[in-house]
């Protein structure tokens, strides 16, 4: 079945650390892959995507992301985290079905 | 600047007391999606328009219905409102199904 896992329910870092979020995917083709974020009471806003080429994809706000098939993951990283990166930020796959799938979600802290 | 904009933001309905939701697209997008996002979920697609022809999922309650007048406009109605849809209204956009979809703020459903 298709799916889009993210393991990482709640994550607290401090403000000027580095970030991680994992996200991995279960398809039988490389699907586009999409990272959201989602502030409280808000919608969803693009951070950056995957469709094909460059396996490292850089996206708005210092985002960044790595397609890794092997693992079939697309892990998102940012180098130095901002008291108000803190938000929902979501994992999905849009595959031949053309339907978007999502991750549960991941929510990140940011202590000062 | 292109957009996509949800009226109202905030709805607050009767216990199954007609309401509709509307959104509207500046982006001259020939998809849009409506989804239903529950606190501390992931959004869940309900139903999408490819220009005027309507695609409904499958476990989508009878009780949500949609209504695209044109391009630009898309309708959600919700003909009798339980608890139970008490959620986050978020609409979408995308130029094709194989593309990437552009969220709404949302609208803030709550049901008394």
């Amino acid at each position: 079945a298709q799916s889009v896992t993210q393991p990482d329910i709640h994550i607290t870092v401090s403000e000027g650390a580095s970030l991680e979020l994992r996200c991995n995917y279960s398809y039988g083709a490389t699907p586009y892959l999409f990272w959201y974020v989602q502030s409280p009471g808000q919608g969803l806003q693009l951070l950056l995507k995957y469709f094909s080429g460059d396996t490292l994809v850089q996206g708005i706000k210092g985002f960044e992301a790595e397609f890794k098939r092997s693992q079939s993951s697309f892990n998102l990283r940012k180098p130095s985290v901002h008291w108000s990166d803190a938000a929902e930020y979501f994992c999905a796959a849009l595959t031949g079905a053309n339907n978007l799938f999502f991750g549960t979600g991941t929510r990140l802290t940011v202590i000062p | 600047d292109a957009m996509v904009i949800q009226n109202p933001r905030y709805q607050v309905t009767q216990f199954g007391k007609p309401v509709t939701l509307s959104c509207s697209q500046t982006l001259n997008h020939n998809v849009m999606y409506w989804y239903q996002q529950k606190s501390s979920q992931a959004p869940k697609l309900l139903f999408h328009y490819y220009d005027k022809d309507f695609n409904n999922e499958a476990d989508t309650p009878d009780n949500f219905q949609s209504r695209r007048p044109n391009t630009s406009f898309c309708f959600l109605d919700i003909r009798s409102p339980g608890l139970g849809d008490a959620a986050m209204y978020l609409c979408a956009t995308s130029s094709r199904r194989t593309d990437t979809q552009y969220f709404g703020p949302g609208t803030r459903l709550t049901v008394l």
